[in-house]
């Protein structure tokens, strides 16, 4: 079953604006992680957030966590068309780390 | 520095036939977990290798089995193929069970067609 589910489904944009999409999850977790796929290959790893982090950022990526709310929001500051992509986030839970569970991802379109 | 290799790239099978796919980790990494990817989902978690025993398995049948070689490289095979088997199956190998930083680093996945 899929821990983490992300929204919106689908975003679509103009190039030079900010993406925000969200991950909502349901149990406690070591760490939050976001990934992006390209139509259908290999995911890519952006970046991590431990559960004891408030925000991160990476480049034109900013993370934040709050464990209260169970949640996390990944910015993509003046997005690129390169930036189109599914983004999924996946969570690490907190007593097996070994097992990694992503959520259903967000379909963000960048438009030239 | 090769990263993780995936073979075959796509295949077509048929119902109730079997498949074996293959994973070479990244370099220096001795940790595989397999994820199947249906359209439009995310990965879903199948199972995890490491010291060539499968350490931890997700909510997948008996059907998919799973091997580690001392190269560390990987092999999921499913039996009696269905139709619902179809998607990409993705591996990612990590330095560790846990992984020092917890980063998966994925293949490009092997397409399986189910007619």
């Amino acid at each position: 079953s899929q821990q983490g589910e992300e929204d919106p489904q689908a975003l679509s944009i103009q190039e030079g604006e900010n993406a925000t999409m969200n991950c909502s999850y349901k149990t406690s977790i070591n760490n939050l992680q976001w990934y992006r796929q390209n139509s259908g290959r290999g995911l890519v790893h952006l970046i991590l957030i431990r559960s004891n982090e408030r925000e991160k950022h990476s480049g034109r990526l900013r993370v934040t966590l709050d464990t209260s709310k169970k949640s996390s929001s990944l910015l993509i500051t003046a997005s690129r068309a390169a930036d189109t992509a599914s983004y999924f986030c996946a969570t690490s839970l907190l007593y097996n780390n070994n097992d990694m569970r992503f959520g259903a991802g967000t379909r963000l379109t960048v438009k030239p | 520095d090769a990263g993780v290799t995936q073979s075959p790239t796509h295949l077509i099978k048929t119902r109730g036939q079997q498949v074996t796919l293959r994973c070479s980790p990244k370099s220096g990494h001795d940790t595989v977990s397999w994820y199947q990817q249906a359209l439009g989902q995310g990965p879903q978690f199948i199972f995890q290798y490491y010291e060539e025993e499968e350490r931890q398995r997700g909510n997948f049948p008996d059907r998919f089995s799973g091997h580690q070689f001392p190269n560390y490289s990987s092999e999921l095979n499913v039996n009696a193929l269905l139709l619902g088997d179809s998607a990409l199956y993705l591996c990612a190998s990590s330095p560790g069970p846990s992984g020092v930083s917890g980063e998966l680093f994925f293949g490009e996945g092997s397409r399986l067609t189910v007619l």
